[in-house]
């Protein structure tokens, strides 16, 4: 159980064009869904947080006009990139989780979609 | 501020045991994860410890200290697909994980 999708793997695409990363929780609903941008030997770096009908919270830094975010339901959220330029050229990573006080902190655990290489010519 | 701190980079070698360690200072605290990254690929759950003391998880244990503020994982008879980064994560008063920057563990033969 507990498995999260992303797509797609990989996109290249051209500069100025935007890019749309889907991201799904299959076997359980997401209250709340993550996103994630990963450079080269860097660390996960938080984009932004996004709660299923509610406008995402950004990160300091993250601009929200260019990283638009959709959460329409509880199994899907969607990260489009707009005008893409090269140095957005990275690894987005989505996750989810169930995250309820009552179940305790466990269900908290972030369960990871497998990835977009994003590549920017 | 929030901090998580772990050693950048540890090698060891193939057949042995490695401790990495994790201290942070979290406005609160509601648990501690540990992940295991493999280059290019994504997260995935290694183990969760709220309360103090060893959970053992096979060759993976994981130990919390939370009056030290301090974690550690510890890998025991290494292979090499050991070889990845861990990531060291606090949940906060607010159920928001903190990341550590991670520690890339280098196996050798």
């Amino acid at each position: 159980g507990a498995v999260v999708s992303q797509h797609p793997s990989r996109v290249i695409c051209k500069s100025g064009t935007s890019v749309k990363i889907e991201c799904r929780s299959l076997d359980f609903q997401a209250t709340t869904m993550f996103w994630y941008r990963q450079f080269p030997k860097q660390s996960l770096m938080l984009m932004a947080t996004s709660n299923e009908g509610s406008k995402a919270t950004y990160e300091q830094g993250v601009e929200k006009d260019k990283f638009l975010i959709n959460h329409a339901s509880l199994t899907l959220s969607t990260l489009t990139v707009t005008s893409a330029h090269p140095e957005d050229s990275s690894f987005y990573i989505c996750s989810a989780r169930v995250g309820s006080g009552l179940a305790g902190g466990m269900s908290y655990e972030q369960y990871f979609g497998p990835g977009t290489r994003l590549t920017v010519t | 501020g929030q901090n998580i701190d772990q050693p950048t980079e540890m090698t060891a070698t193939e057949g042995a045991i490695v401790q990495i360690n994790c201290t942070y200072q979290t406005s609160g605290f509601n648990g501690l994860f540990w992940y295991q990254q493999h280059a290019g690929e994504a997260p995935t759950f290694l183990s969760y410890n709220v309360l103090d003391g060893l959970e053992e998880k096979g060759r993976f244990s994981s130990f919390l200290s939370r009056s030290k503020g301090y974690s550690y994982l510890l890998l025991k008879e290494l292979q090499m697909k050991d070889s990845a980064s861990y990531l060291c994560a606090v949940l906060d008063s607010n159920y928001q994980l903190i990341w550590g920057a991670g520690t890339k563990l280098i196996i050798k033969p």
